[in-house]
């Protein structure tokens, strides 16, 4: 199973959005609404921003958003703010008890 | 509060095995999978496989199986990951989490092993 494709790194400044792609294919995020995404800071354990496709679980903020296209997901972040520099990384379901990572992507906050 | 508490760093020889450990707490571990994956310096995460605590069955991801081990103890509340026998390439942060319907909620902090002559 090939990983995701993510942008390398995407950047913005402080109040703009910036948006993450995850593309795979139709046995992963096109096939399931089972993509979610993390955040790693540097030496942290990661922690989940959004499941199944468009959900928040509680205490992430709402600047965090999801959506899915086909098979491509998308993780936007509104109004950035310093905090928000980090890895991102997305996964899919892809059947069979079988998950696939993407390759991450570094937000850099100019 | 849940909590995936894993074992320390290490440091191995080529061909030398190895056992790490993810602890939970705060939740019923035999009612969730834990999953392990695999992060190589400065590379995305791997999916290597998942343990149902209540029956010990176990799914390899086809790019791990025969590679590594995963087993549980599930009256110890404590998953793990084990190797025969090491190689370079197994230098990487393995960690632990909790699926709860298809998402990944909780993490371990992560354990990092080195492989190193």
């Amino acid at each position: 199973q090939s990983a995701l494709t993510q942008p390398r790194s995407v950047s913005g400044s402080p109040g703009q959005s910036v948006t993450i792609s995850c593309t795979g294919t139709s046995s992963d995020v096109g096939g399931y609404n089972y993509v979610s995404w993390f955040q790693q800071h540097p030496g942290k354990a990661p922690k989940l921003m959004i499941y199944d496709v468009s959900q928040r679980p509680s205490g992430v903020p709402d600047r965090f958003s999801g959506s899915k296209s086909g098979n491509t997901a998308s993780l936007t972040i509104s109004g950035l703010q310093g905090e928000d520099e980090a890895d991102y990384h997305c996964y899919s379901y892809a059947g069979t008890y079988t998950y696939v990572f993407g390759t991450g992507t570094k937000v850099i906050v100019l | 509060e849940v909590q995936l508490v894993q074992s320390g760093a290490e440091v191995k020889k080529p061909g030398e095995s190895l056992k790490i450990s993810c602890k939970g707490s705060g939740f019923s571990f035999t009612s969730y999978w834990i999953g392990w994956v695999r992060q190589m310096p400065e590379k995305g995460m791997e999916w290597m496989g998942i343990v149902y605590p209540a029956d010990s069955d176990v799914r390899y991801s086809p790019s791990f199986r025969g590679q590594v081990t995963i087993s549980v103890a599930k009256s110890d509340s404590t998953a793990y990951l084990q190797w025969s026998s090491l190689k370079a390439s197994d230098t990487a942060i393995y960690y632990c989490l909790r699926l709860d319907d298809y998402q990944f909620d909780y993490w371990g902090q992560g354990t990092l092993v080195t492989v190193s002559s």
